[in-house]
């Protein structure tokens, strides 16, 4: 069965520090990979996506996350961190096979000023 | 704004009743996706809509039903309300089956059962 683990409920880090939000998955076949933000009182966001090509994608407000294969993961990154990206950070996978995204349970990012 | 429309926003119903959320999806997309949203259990996939067919099933109760109109709005109703019901639920968005695009998310009903 599909699944996203995101083994951190929450991660702490300094304004200007890089940040690293984490995921891993279990998929069978090719593996479409999301990450979407959610700020308080509303809905998802899309932040980017993995489908193919590059293991390292980047996407909107200066994340990045990068792909590797040997060790499903899918971590998110942030080469410096701002107050305003506080917020719940969604890891998803989506196989063409069921037609399903397929959420984790969230990590909830802290940047302290 | 994702062009994702649910309504109502809020809702405070009791326990027993029935309740009827509505999404409206983004212009052109033809598949609408519900997931549950509770305090303790992230985000949970309900169920999927294409183009007014079931087309995949989550882990929604036999107390919630939902379906896709030939406008391609969706409703998701939820009867015999629990306690545990209360919780955010969320509709989103895609534009095609097969196609792996993103999702595009409602700002969400919150529903409350007292």
């Amino acid at each position: 069965a599909q699944s996203v683990a995101q083994p951190e409920d929450q991660v702490n880090v300094a304004e200007g520090n890089p940040l690293t939000v984490k995921c891993t998955y279990s998929v069978s076949g090719n593996p479409y990979l999301f990450w979407y933000v959610q700020y308080p009182n509303r809905g998802l966001q899309f932040l980017l996506k993995y489908i193919t090509g590059d293991n390292l994608v980047k996407g909107s407000y200066g994340f990045e996350a990068e792909f590797n294969k040997s060790q499903t993961s899918f971590h998110l990154k942030k080469p410096s961190a701002l107050v305003s990206d506080s917020a719940l950070y969604f890891c998803a996978v989506f196989t063409s096979g069921t037609y399903k995204y397929i959420f984790g349970t969230g990590t909830r990012l802290k940047v302290l000023a | 704004d994702s062009g994702v429309t649910q309504t109502p926003k809020h809702l405070i119903t009791a326990t027993g009743q029935r309740v009827t959320l509505r999404c409206s999806p983004r212009s052109g997309d033809l598949s609408v996706y519900w997931y549950q949203q509770s305090l303790d259990q992230g985000l949970q996939f309900l169920i999927q809509y294409y183009n007014g067919e079931e087309r995949a099933k989550g882990n929604i109760l036999e107390r919630f039903s939902a379906q896709q109109f030939p406008d391609l709005h969706s409703e998701l109703n939820l009867s015999s309300l629990e306690l545990g019901d209360s919780a955010l639920y969320f509709c989103a968005s895609s534009a095609q089956l097969g196609v792996t695009g993103e999702l595009f998310f409602g700002e969400g009903s919150r529903l409350t059962v007292l």
